[in-house]
């Protein structure tokens, strides 16, 4: 069965750090593509970064630009997201997905996880 | 800045047939754009429907259809039935790596 769990939520104060985890399983993790995704509370979803197999190659949205990098370790079937310099407006639930190849977008998706930056 | 527009919400009656859109502010959305359709209901992750403009995903029934209508992608669903009801959201592929989802319509089958 193709699964993925996410971990490393929680509650983190504005300018703080991190690391949120997804865990893979059911497929041959390092011929896709990985997405996060989030979604604030009462909001739609938003896209947030993509990373290519290897990892050679990562992609993300202007909000997060500079603080947040995606990251992969295919020996471990894990996808990471590291977040820096939190602010407010990064509450969200943060989903992993998995990207069928370029352009397909998402076609399997996590349970979430939630990050809430307060003080 | 890219906008991904779709209807707030729709009403649609059990059996009914109703479609949803997704447009550019800022041009025609074309095959090229990838679009693809998913499903959300409250406290649910999205399941995705429908990938590169009318590929349904395993598992999704029929009646849900995707295609491009005029200037927009669109999700067409026949037969409604009740457990359709939820939040539908479109995303577009932008090139280099980038993706903008939709505002997101709200489906009610009533």
């Amino acid at each position: 069965e193709v699964q993925l769990v996410e971990s490393g939520g929680g509650l983190v104060q504005p300018g703080g750090s991190l690391r949120l985890s997804c865990a893979a399983s059911g497929f041959t993790f390092s011929t896709y593509f990985m997405h996060w995704v989030r979604q604030s509370p009462g909001k739609g979803l938003m896209w947030v970064s993509r990373v290519n197999g290897d990892g050679s190659d990562t992609t993300y949205a202007d909000s997060v630009k500079g603080r947040f990098t995606i990251s992969r370790d295919n020996a471990k079937n894990m996808l990471y997201l590291q977040m820096n310099s939190l602010r407010a407006e990064d509450t969200a639930v943060y989903y992993c997905a998995r990207g069928p190849d370029s352009y397909y977008g998402m076609d399997v998706w996590g349970q979430g996880t939630t990050v809430t930056v307060s003080s | 800045q890219t906008v991904v527009t779709q209807e707030p919400s729709f009403s649609v009656s059990p059996g009914g047939t109703v479609t949803l859109t997704c447009g550019l502010n800022s041009g025609s959305v074309s095959t090229s754009y990838y679009p693809s359709w998913y499903q959300q209901t409250p406290g649910q992750a999205p399941r995705t429907l429908i990938s590169n403009t009318n590929t349904r995903s395993s598992g999704v029934p029929d009646r849900f259809s995707g295609s491009i209508l005029g200037n927009k992608a669109a999700l067409t669903i026949t037969g409604a039935q009740a457990d359709d009801e939820s939040d539908y959201y479109c995303v577009l592929y932008m090139g280099s790596g980038i993706y903008v989802f939709g505002t997101g319509t709200k489906v009610t089958v009533l």
